[in-house]
């Protein structure tokens, strides 16, 4: 079956601009997660939503980033006023979220997001 | 998350075994150990995982000592397409917020022809 989709698969912006990534996760999974994964580096949690649950910010690193999921579907990650610092690949991912939190993540291949 | 430490990087031959270590001696009763793997220019995907008991699937297997300090990867046969970053993951399922994993840098497994 489809994966978890995500897009553009890169993305080029000045600084200063806005970005909006988009992740499209697999159907029936309720947990999405949203990673930042810089250059040569492991994965830093950014966002969590389960389902209709206040999603966990705590990962988010300034209040440039946002992110929003409408249901169980589609979420997009926005970064205002984009900084150098903010290149990196960011990863999506969901899951079936079951008893145990034991569901193996589901990542997509990510956008890899370049600020000039 | 509890800590876990992997080597940085190790090498193998193609069609050998192939053993990646993990250390974690601070697992706690309900840890379960996760390990993933990344290719060039993919995400992270999900190879195994288990509690106490030898696990086995098509990917790999997972060893995990009696203490449940240090568990082991295995890959039966290498192959050019398993060289990845291997991450190995600690994830509580007693509650809190273990749903998020923390990656480390893992080891970084290159395969020879």
């Amino acid at each position: 079956g489809a994966g978890v989709s995500q897009s553009p698969s890169n993305k080029v912006t000045e600084k200063g601009k806005d970005v909006e990534l988009r992740c499209d996760p697999i159907s029936g999974h309720t947990a999405l997660y949203w990673y930042r994964q810089r250059l040569g580096q492991g994965l830093e949690f950014l966002i969590y939503f389960q389902g209709n649950s206040a999603p966990d910010k705590s990962g988010l690193p300034s209040d440039r980033f946002s992110a929003e999921r409408t249901g169980e579907s589609v979420s997009t990650l926005t970064i205002q006023r984009t900084q150098q610092e903010d290149s990196a690949v960011y990863l999506c991912a969901s899951s079936l979220a079951l008893i145990g939190f034991n569901s193996p993540l589901h990542f997509g291949n990510g956008t890899r997001l370049t600020v000039t | 998350d509890a800590k876990t430490t992997q080597p940085n990087s190790m090498e193998s031959n193609e069609e050998e075994p192939v053993h990646l270590p993990c250390n974690h001696s601070t697992i706690s009763g309900t840890d379960y150990i996760h390990w993933y793997r990344q290719l060039p220019s993919q995400g992270p995907e999900y190879v195994i995982h288990g509690l106490t008991s030898n696990v086995n699937n098509r990917m790999a297997s997972l060893a995990i000592a009696e203490d449940r300090k240090s568990s082991t990867l295995i890959l039966h046969r290498a192959t050019l397409r398993d060289a990845a970053v291997y991450y190995c993951i600690l994830r509580d399922v007693s509650g809190g917020s273990n749903y998020k994993l923390t990656f480390g840098k893992g080891t970084l497994l290159t395969v020879n022809p």
